[in-house]
């Protein structure tokens, strides 16, 4: 069946550094991708999306490529502050909708 | 104007009572979901709700049941509760056109004593 991949947290960086956090899905058809933001205490947030091959997402600096042939959408962001110190999720919509699946989850920390 | 809200925020309650959790969303969505998340921030779907029908339902216990009076509104309901329910537990809703990013709530925080 479909399923979403991300890599194990947690992640701990210094403000201003790069960001990657690797989210790699199997899928039948074409699914579209998303990236989830869940601060302390809230619910889960958009944060960016992509429905076909070669989409980009982008939000409040972030940005993740739907990646077909590497089966990846792995968020990025060239400089973190400290508030984007949250969990991350990586999601998967089946094209019909029926199904949707979110990654284990990405923990980031940025200290200053 | 709150898209997707939930009450309580925070439940605290002792082993064996039935409580309910309220999900109400303004978005005019189709589809709602109920979500566990446990301690370590594993995401668990429970439930789902289209057009009033269950259509997904996970390998849940039963003293777990959704109800859904309208389109708006979908809540749970947990009989008979125990430590193991202890977790937060996310409302969500989507549109059953694409491309189906789903809404969440701010969670509900049940403790079981």
């Amino acid at each position: 069946g479909d399923s979403v991949t991300q890599m194990e947290g947690p992640v701990t960086l210094s403000e201003e550094a790069f960001l990657t956090i690797n989210c790699t899905y199997t899928a039948t058809g074409y699914p579209s991708l998303f990236w989830y933001v869940q601060y302390p205490g809230e619910g889960l947030q958009l944060l960016l999306k992509a429905t076909k091959a070669d989409d980009k997402g982008s939000n409040k600096g972030f940005e993740a490529t739907y990646r077909k042939e590497t089966t990846s959408f792995h968020l990025e962001k060239g400089s973190v502050q400290v508030s984007d110190s949250a969990v991350y999720f990586c999601a998967l919509s089946d094209r019909n909708g029926n199904q949707f699946y979110f990654g284990t989850g990405t923990s980031l920390t940025v200290i200053p | 104007d709150t898209a997707v809200s939930q009450t309580p925020k925070y439940l605290v309650t002792q082993m064996g009572n039935d409580k309910s959790i309220k999900c109400e969303q303004n978005l005019g969505h189709d589809t709602m979901y109920w979500y566990k998340q446990d301690s370590k921030k594993f995401l668990k779907i429970m439930f789902s709700y289209n057009n009033k029908e269950l259509i997904i339902n996970e390998t849940v216990p039963n003293r777990f049941s959704p109800k859904s009076p309208d389109k708006a509104h979908l809540n749970l309901h947990i009989n008979s509760l125990e430590l193991g329910d202890s977790a937060v537990y996310f409302c969500a809703s989507s549109q059953v056109s694409g491309p189906y990013e789903q809404y969440f709530g701010p969670g509900t925080r049940l403790t079981v004593t």
